[in-house]
């Protein structure tokens, strides 16, 4: 059973630089078929793509946000990470890894991590 | 930016009622729209992908419906543990988007 979980500070201060982890389990992250996204949520608003890395490093992000966004893969850890700069309260949000299949036809997001509160604050 | 308006905001209904949600798209989406049901405190669950197709473990009172710009998912009868929120997404264009969300409460 694929399991993701997400890690990394739960409050950055404003201006800075935020920055999370994605573990995958139960299978691996080099496996073609398979984008590693990012996805967020406001709190009481609904669910916002931040965009997607897959094992080779090609990325493809938001446009909202891509001038701040940078994901990177780590094939040997199985691990994929998020930075999101000069971040501010806006960007106050539970951050939720997933696996996007998309392999002959698209499967869905069918995976995800439990997502982890990212507050912005000083 | 394709725009996935869905109906109702709210939906309010009781145990074993049917429940048909709906999701608008601002442009045409070929098949690529899932449906996933978001409970507090817990990940996102993929329940339908390419519009009518059931994830793994999916029970079938879930299914889904429609094509181009209009589609719709269904729950026969409504259990309790299906009270929560449903969001439609799309894979289509880019960036990818979802709706804003359904909130099923029991009525």
């Amino acid at each position: 059973q694929v399991q993701l979980q997400e890690s990394g500070p739960g409050l950055v201060k404003p201006s800075q630089t935020l920055s999370l982890t994605c573990t995958v389990s139960g299978g691996s992250i080099s496996s073609g078929g398979f984008y590693w996204s990012w996805i967020r949520q406001h709190p009481g608003k609904g669910l916002e793509w931040i965009g997607y890395i897959y094992y080779s490093g090609s990325t493809y992000y938001n446009p909202s946000l891509k001038s701040r966004v940078t994901m990177s893969v780590d094939t040997s850890k199985n691990q994929f990470s998020l930075s999101l700069s000069s971040v501010t309260a806006a960007d106050t949000a539970v951050y939720y890894c997933a696996r996007d299949h998309y392999n002959n036809g698209w499967y869905g997001l069918d995976y995800w991590g439990q997502g982890t509160l990212v507050t912005v604050s000083s | 930016e394709m725009v996935l308006t869905q109906s109702p905001a709210t939906l309010s209904l009781s145990p074993g009622e049917r429940a048909t949600l709906s999701c608008r798209a601002s442009q045409t989406v070929r098949s690529y729209l899932a449906w996933y049901q978001h409970k507090p405190g817990q990940a996102p669950r993929l329940l339908i992908y390419d519009a009518s197709n059931r994830a793994t473990g999916i029970p079938a009172r879930f299914s889904g419906s429609g094509s181009a710009t209009d589609f719709t998912l269904t729950i026969s009868s409504l259990e309790p543990e299906d009270f929560a929120v449903y969001y439609c997404q799309q894979r289509d264009n880019w960036p990818i988007t979802f709706g804003q969300g359904t909130r099923l409460e029991i009525k």
